[in-house]
């Protein structure tokens, strides 16, 4: 059975720095990994989106990594700002089309 | 183009009543997800309906049923709501093969007293 795990639960750090949050997976059957932001009380927006066969993408100053035989992902922040301020899961498709998820880690970035 | 839309947006209901809640996916997509998230958790997976079938169903009681309609919109259906039913709901859609990715609703936050 597919398990995800995000570590940190919660971070907080000075606005400015770059950081890293952790997604790792138990099985390495996945069709593709997908990053996630939540914000209080809200609905999902989908930050990246690696397919099993890429090793990385990047959005903005945004970049995921996929290294499926380790089971591990990495969410990099660059120079994070106040406005990052949310909770970020990470989610696997596996071979029946669900999406298994994390717990997530929130974010708090101090101005 | 609009993305996906979930209604109502909040809901309050009485334990033991019934409760509908609707999403319509994004143009072009056949796959409608139903995913529960409780407060401080990751979602957990409810259904998934691909052409108006069910394709996938996750762990949760028959109390929970759902289908799509030929536009490809769905229903979640939830009888005999209990206290633990409190949740957003979110509704996802998806392109019909493996490489898509998932664009979700805002979801229903729904509320049992």
């Amino acid at each position: 059975k597919q398990e995800v795990t995000q570590i940190p639960a919660a971070l907080s750090v000075p606005e400015g720095e770059n950081l890293v949050l952790n997604c790792s997976f138990t099985d390495s059957a996945i069709y593709n990994l997908q990053w996630f932001r939540q914000d209080p009380g809200k609905g999902l927006t989908s930050l990246l989106l690696i397919q099993s066969s890429q090793r990385e993408q990047t959005s903005g100053r945004l970049n995921a990594s996929l290294d499926k035989s380790s089971g591990r992902s990495t969410l990099y922040i660059a120079a994070s700002q106040p406005g990052d301020s949310a909770t970020y899961l990470c989610a696997v498709r596996d071979s029946n089309y669900q999406l298994i998820w994390g717990a997530g880690t929130k974010l708090i970035i101090k101005p | 183009d609009a993305g996906v839309t979930q209604s109502p947006t909040h809901l309050i209901k009485t334990r033991g009543q019934h409760v509908t809640l609707r999403c319509s996916p994004i143009s072009g997509h056949k796959s409608v997800s139903w995913y529960q998230q409780v407060l401080g958790q990751g979602p957990q997976f409810i259904f998934q309906y691909y052409e108006k079938e069910e394709r996938g169903r996750g762990n949760f009681p028959d109390r929970f049923s759902a289908r799509q309609f030929p536009n490809y919109s769905s229903e979640l259906n939830v009888n005999a709501l209990l206290l633990g039913d409190s949740a957003l709901y979110l509704c996802a859609s998806s392109s019909p093969t493996a490489l898509g990715g998932y664009t979700f609703g805002s979801g229903t936050r729904l509320t049992v007293v």
